[in-house]
């Protein structure tokens, strides 16, 4: 089956910091990938997607590239604010397996702190 | 765009009461979600429709839950009778799905935050 890993948290950095959040998965098919951010107190939103291998997702200083050689859609920002302080999820739909469902990962929480 | 509508947004009941969670999908979409999330356990998927058809409702806890989506603007999710591990943030989240299309963005609601007593 789908299956969707990143890493721990909390992510504690300072303001400015270089960040990154690894996220591995497992699909039957040809995923597409996504990064969902959730602020305090609020539901999901959309941050990036990829839908083919190679393609990069960028949004708001974050970048991530679908990598297939090694399963992976690694989240990154060179220079973190406070305001990006939340935590993040990384997703895959997986369609071609007939399946509209989104796969989630556990979440990993930020902390930006000045 | 008025996005995904839940209501309540705040709930509190007592252990043995019914609770009815509601959803107000985006005008459009042909697939709706219901998903719990808790610190123990993350999020986690309860059921979903496609044209207001349950696909998939393994992820229902028990008996005590149901979902319902009548018509194409409108679901509830039901828990009789609650009990205090039901406290979570429940999600409404709405798609649309085209037919061998490999992307699907949810769009999540504001969620409805249930403590159970």
């Amino acid at each position: 089956g789908n299956s969707v890993t990143q890493m721990e948290g909390p992510v504690t950095l300072s303001e400015e910091a270089f960040l990154t959040i690894n996220c591995t998965y497992t699909a039957t098919g040809y995923p597409s990938l996504f990064w969902y951010v959730q602020y305090p107190g609020e539901g999901l939103q959309l941050l990036l997607k990829a839908t083919k291998a190679d393609d990069k997702g960028s949004n708001k200083g974050f970048e991530a590239t679908y990598r297939k050689e090694t399963t992976s859609f690694h989240l990154e920002k060179g220079s973190v604010q406070v305001s990006d302080s939340a935590v993040y999820f990384c997703a895959l739909s997986d369609s071609g397996a007939g399946s509209y469902q989104l796969t989630f990962g556990k979440g990993t929480k930020l902390s930006v702190i000045p | 765009d008025a996005g995904v509508i839940q209501s309540p947004r705040h709930e509190v009941t007592e252990m043995g009461q019914e609770v009815t969670l509601r959803c107000k999908p985006i005008s459009g979409h042909d697939y709706l979600f219901w998903y719990r999330q808790t610190m123990m356990r993350g999020l986690e998927l309860l059921i979903y429709f496609n044209n207001n058809v349950p696909i998939d409702d393994s992820g229902m806890p028990e008996d005590r839950f149901s979902a319902k989506m009548p018509n194409a603007s409108f679901s509830t999710l039901k828990i009789q009778p609650s009990e205090p591990r039901d406290s979570a943030v429940y999600f409404c989240a709405s798609s649309f799905g085209t037919s061998g299309s490999n992307y699907n963005e949810q769009f999540f609601g504001p969620g409805t935050r249930l403590t159970v007593l």
